[in-house]
């Protein structure tokens, strides 16, 4: 089973910032949490991942609690591009990585 | 390779007939994935490789289905006598592996994946 929970769907209006929570409450010390989206027929992309600490790069930013027991993916400006199936996993380098169903965003225009 | 290559894009194919799906990783990844995702479906695992090792065989299917990765390369997924229900796209990911113990960051990269229908 997925180590994650995360919403099946949400919605967000163009310009807006989305956020994306995430649920990883088994999460273990040595365990990243990575984001991925899938954008419809293609293979997943990666988008970002941490440790502890909070994250920024030029797709999103990751937002990681103190207890790192959750995080919320942030985009900031969304555009309609942005509509794809979000998903949160936790690994330990080369685990088993299991994919749980995601988050379907759709961004309204 | 820039990225993941996989062939065919595109298979179509009868029931009861075997199928090859191949991967070529992104060079000098050591790790390798599966996974197969039906149609509005999530990705399901099937298996990784380390190396040309699969440590993890647990999501494979059934019996019908194998894998193996040679030269630390390129993988191949067999799917024999193959039913309607192995329709799907099967997509493979590679990472590589973190030469620091204490650094358990790999990205997946994803190829494109290769859409199987069984009529």
């Amino acid at each position: 089973d997925a180590k994650t929970t995360q919403p099946p769907s949400m919605d967000c209006a163009e310009g807006r910032a989305a956020n994306l929570p995430c649920n990883h409450s088994t999460i273990s010390g040595n365990e990243y949490v990575y984001w991925y989206r899938q954008i419809h027929s293609q293979g997943p992309q990666y988008i970002i991942h941490g440790l502890k600490n909070n994250e920024t790069n030029e797709m999103a930013s990751l937002i990681i609690t103190e207890d790192r027991k959750s995080s919320t993916l942030i985009l900031p400006h969304a555009t309609l591009r942005d509509t794809a199936v979000y998903y949160c996993i936790v690994r330990y380098r080369d685990d088993k990585i299991i994919f749980g169903k995601g988050t379907r965003l759709h961004i309204l225009p | 390779g820039a990225g993941v290559s996989q062939s065919p894009s595109n298979k179509v194919t009868e029931k009861g007939k075997d199928v090859e799906l191949r991967c070529d990783p992104i060079s000098g990844h050591t790790a390798l994935y599966w996974y197969r995702q039906s149609l509005g479906q999530g990705l399901e695992f099937l298996i990784y490789f380390q190396g040309n090792s699969a440590p993890d065989k647990s999501g494979l299917p059934s019996d019908r289905f194998s894998a193996e990765r040679t030269g630390g390369s390129v993988s191949t997924l067999t799917i024999q006598r193959t039913q309607q229900e192995d329709s799907a796209v099967y997509l493979c990911a590679s990472s590589l592996r973190s030469t620091s113990r204490l650094s358990g960051a790999n990205v997946l990269t994803f190829g494109a994946g290769s859409r199987l229908t069984v009529l």
